[in-house]
């Protein structure tokens, strides 16, 4: 079955230290990869995705993801965490060839970033 | 301007009420989705509509029928409401021409509760 693992429910950072969100993927052929953002009481917005190209990719709010194949993974960071950035991350993919709009999520990552 | 907006914020009501729930783009998308976000705030789509026919229709009861006049709004009507059916449901469009790849805009989400 096709599925998308986020093996952390909560991450803790420290405002300014370096962050991660771990996102590993199980589909069949090559992946499209997504990344989303819920703030308290709002929907998901758009952070970043990987379509084709180079592994290491960059988003909004100065998040970036690095693409592995072998590792089937997809995992979030950023360098210097924001107190801001406190929220609920998912990771989304959608196989390729799949149905149109046929993302699956993540059970989501809560990211708390302390001052 | 609001790019994808959902009516009502919050909608609470007794058990076997029948519902609905607006969504509205105003971006030109011509892909709309429905999702629900249970408790655990696990995301799970349940309809995708393209140009106003039905492509995704996931294992969802048919007490839900998704509506869409046009392709700006994709309306769901939830009939005979069950205690399980309260949840935030998020409404997303999307415009999977090339190079967009499923990039989906989510609404503010609607938080129903069946008492």
């Amino acid at each position: 079955a096709q599925s998308v693992a986020q093996p952390e429910d909560q991450v803790n950072v420290a405002e300014g230290n370096p962050l991660t969100v771990k996102c590993t993927y199980s589909v069949s052929g090559n992946p499209y990869l997504f990344w989303y953002v819920q703030y308290p009481n709002r929907g998901l917005q758009f952070l970043l995705k990987y379509i084709t190209g180079d592994n290491l990719v960059k988003g909004s709010y100065g998040f970036e993801a690095e693409f592995n194949k072998s590792q089937t993974s997809f995992h979030l960071k950023k360098p210097s965490a924001l107190v801001s950035d406190s929220a609920l991350y998912f990771c989304a993919v959608r196989p390729h060839g799949g149905s149109q709009g046929n993302l699956i999520f993540g059970k989501g990552t809560k990211l708390s970033v302390k001052p | 301007d609001t790019a994808v907006s959902q009516t009502p914020k919050y909608l609470v009501t007794q058990m076997g009420n029948d519902k609905s729930i607006k969504c509205e783009q105003n971006l030109g998308h011509d892909t709309m989705y429905w999702y629900k976000q249970d408790s655990k705030k696990f995301l799970k789509i349940m309809f995708s509509y393209n140009n106003k026919e039905l492509i995704i229709n996931e294992t969802v009861p048919n007490r839900f029928s998704p509506k869409s006049p046009d392709k700006a709004h994709l309306n769901l009507h939830i009939n005979s409401l069950e205690l399980g059916d309260s949840a935030v449901y998020f409404c997303a469009s999307s415009q999977p021409t090339s190079g967009s790849w499923d990039t989906q805009y989510f609404g503010p989400g609607t938080r129903l509760t069946v008492l």
